[in-house]
């Protein structure tokens, strides 16, 4: 399967732990994003990589999110201290840069509880 | 602030019948335009892209896109209950690479 590929798929945690989710886009794929999904609204964008630099970040990302894509490949999101407010999918996509015509496919989601 | 709207239904429909979905946003410097299909507990899975005034037919489903009136929608042709779904509208501004989504649209297709 060469679509996104995230994990874990699920992850339950208790409050004030720190979480870290994966993403392995697809492979010849440059742009990365980080988006997050409550119940009943759309995604909401996080953050998005152009190969390994981080070029806008949503003024939803608190100073205990952090997401790294350091060789321009897969990329980790991490949550320190989490909150309940936290709980959510977390979804990951990527495109193709170099046109406007900016597809992004999505992987499957973590799903967050935070308890 | 950047914005999309959507009736968040639900839109039900008979099987067989045509869906109509629609979608405003406030930004008129979007230039892309993209329905998704989300089944519930999953992720979006993209199902149609628009860039230019007019319509763009696949399949069952055809995109219309109004830049003047701002305006963007999905038609499904002969519904099957498989399309039941929440439908997310999602723009994109050609200065940017991100998307900013609707809260979706929940259709219902009856047997």
């Amino acid at each position: 399967d060469t679509g996104v590929s995230q994990n874990p798929r699920h992850k339950i945690t208790k409050r004030g732990q720190n979480v870290t989710f994966r993403c392995d886009p697809i492979s010849e794929h440059n742009r990365l994003y980080w988006y997050r999904q409550t119940l009943g609204q759309g995604p909401e964008f996080l953050t998005y990589f152009q190969n390994e630099a981080q070029l806008e970040k949503s003024r939803l990302l608190s100073d205990r999110f952090s997401a790294e894509r350091p060789k321009g490949s897969f990329s980790t999101l991490e949550i320190q201290r989490t909150e309940q407010g936290d709980s959510a999918m977390y979804l990951c996509a990527s495109s193709q840069a170099g046109s406007r015509r900016t597809e992004a496919f999505f992987g499957q989601g973590t799903r967050l509880t935070v308890v | 602030q950047k914005e999309v709207e959507q009736n968040s239904g639900p839109l039900s429909v008979p099987e067989g019948a045509i869906a109509s979905l629609n979608c405003t946003y406030s930004d008129r410097g979007s230039q892309s335009f993209f329905w998704y299909r989300q089944y519930s507990g999953k992720s979006p899975e993209l199902i149609m892209s628009i860039y230019s005034n007019g319509d763009k037919e696949d399949g069952r489903f055809t995109a219309q896109l109004n830049k003047a009136s701002q305006y963007v929608s999905l038609l499904i042709r002969d519904s099957q209950p498989s399309d039941s779904a929440t439908y997310l509208c999602a723009v994109s501004n050609s200065g940017y690479s991100t998307l900013t989504f609707g809260k979706g649209t929940m259709l219902l297709v009856s047997p």
